[in-house]
C-alpha cells in the first residue's frame, strides 16, 4: 500500500540553528507530495508542495524542501529556526490515481530551545 | 472569505448519544473530505465527497455518515457516539482541478464519556 513515513517522531532544535525534517514516499511514478504544519490548537496549513518541475521547491515562512525521486525522499528545511516554529509538521502525497486523497505521515513534532 | 469553518469547537457526549459535526467553506471547492487526528495516529481519512451529492468512505468510516446535498456544506453525523470516537475532527476542502492544497477547518475537540 501507499505510505508516507516521518523516521522522526520528535525534534528538538536550538533556535537560530537549521533544521531538516524527513519525508519518505512508496510510489512507483512522481507523486504530489505536501508539507503542512499544525500549530498548537490549531488546523493545517499548507507550507508547501510539488508536483513537478524544479525539484526545489520553496514556501511559505522561509522552508523550502526538495525533492530526490533516487531516494524518494521529499525533506522540510529552513536555514534558521525561529521560537514561532514549534509545531507538529506533517507530509502527506497524493493517492496514486487520485491525487485528491491525501496519504499522510504521522508528523513531526518540533520543539524549539530559546 | 471565511475559508472552511467548523462547529461546535469542543463538544462532550455520552456514549450512544448522536450529534452532527458541521463544516461549510465557502470558496466553491468540490472537494471536501472528514479526518480525525489522533495522537501518534496522524490524520485518517473518515469521508469524502467530490461534489455535491456524491460522497465515498475513507480509511476509517465506520460509524459516521456524510451527506452533501450542496457545495458548501459536508456534515458529519455520529450514529451511536463510542469512547473511541473521542478525537479532533477537521473538515478540509479543496478545488478538483488545477491547485491540490487541501484548506483546513479549526477542528472539533470530541470527546465521548
Amino acid at each position: 500500500a501507499q505510505s508516507v513515513t516521518q523516521p522522526d517522531i520528535h525534534i528538538t532544535v536550538s533556535e537560530g540553528a537549521s533544521l531538516e525534517l524527513r519525508c519518505n514516499y512508496s510510489y512507483g511514478a512522481t507523486p504530489y507530495l505536501f508539507w503542512y504544519v499544525q500549530s498548537p490548537g490549531q488546523g493545517l496549513q499548507l507550507l508547501l508542495k510539488y508536483f513537478s518541475g524544479d525539484t526545489l521547491v520553496q514556501g511559505i515562512k522561509g522552508f523550502e524542501a526538495e525533492f530526490k525521486r533516487s531516494q524518494s525522499s521529499f525533506n522540510l528545511r529552513k536555514p534558521s529556526v525561529h521560537w514561532s516554529d514549534a509545531a507538529e509538521y506533517f507530509c502527506a502525497s497524493g493517492e496514486a490515481g487520485n491525487n485528491r486523497k491525501l496519504i499522510w505521515g504521522l508528523g513531526t513534532s518540533l520543539a524549539v530551545n530559546p | 472569505n471565511a475559508g472552511v469553518t467548523q462547529t461546535p469547537k469542543f463538544q462532550v457526549l455520552k456514549t450512544g448519544q448522536s450529534m452532527t459535526l458541521q463544516c461549510a467553506q465557502d470558496m466553491n471547492h468540490e472537494y471536501m473530505s472528514w479526518y480525525r487526528q489522533d495522537p501518534g495516529m496522524g490524520l485518517r481519512l473518515i469521508h469524502y465527497s467530490v461534489g455535491a451529492g456524491i460522497t465515498d468512505q475513507g480509511e476509517v468510516p465506520n460509524g459516521y455518515n456524510v451527506s452533501r446535498s450542496t457545495t458548501e456544506d459536508f456534515p458529519l453525523r455520529l450514529l451511536s457516539a463510542a469512547p473511541s470516537q473521542t478525537s479532533v475532527y477537521f473538515c478540509a476542502s479543496s478545488q478538483t482541478s488545477g491547485d491540490n492544497e487541501q484548506f483546513f477547518g479549526p477542528g472539533t475537540r470530541l470527546t465521548v464519556l
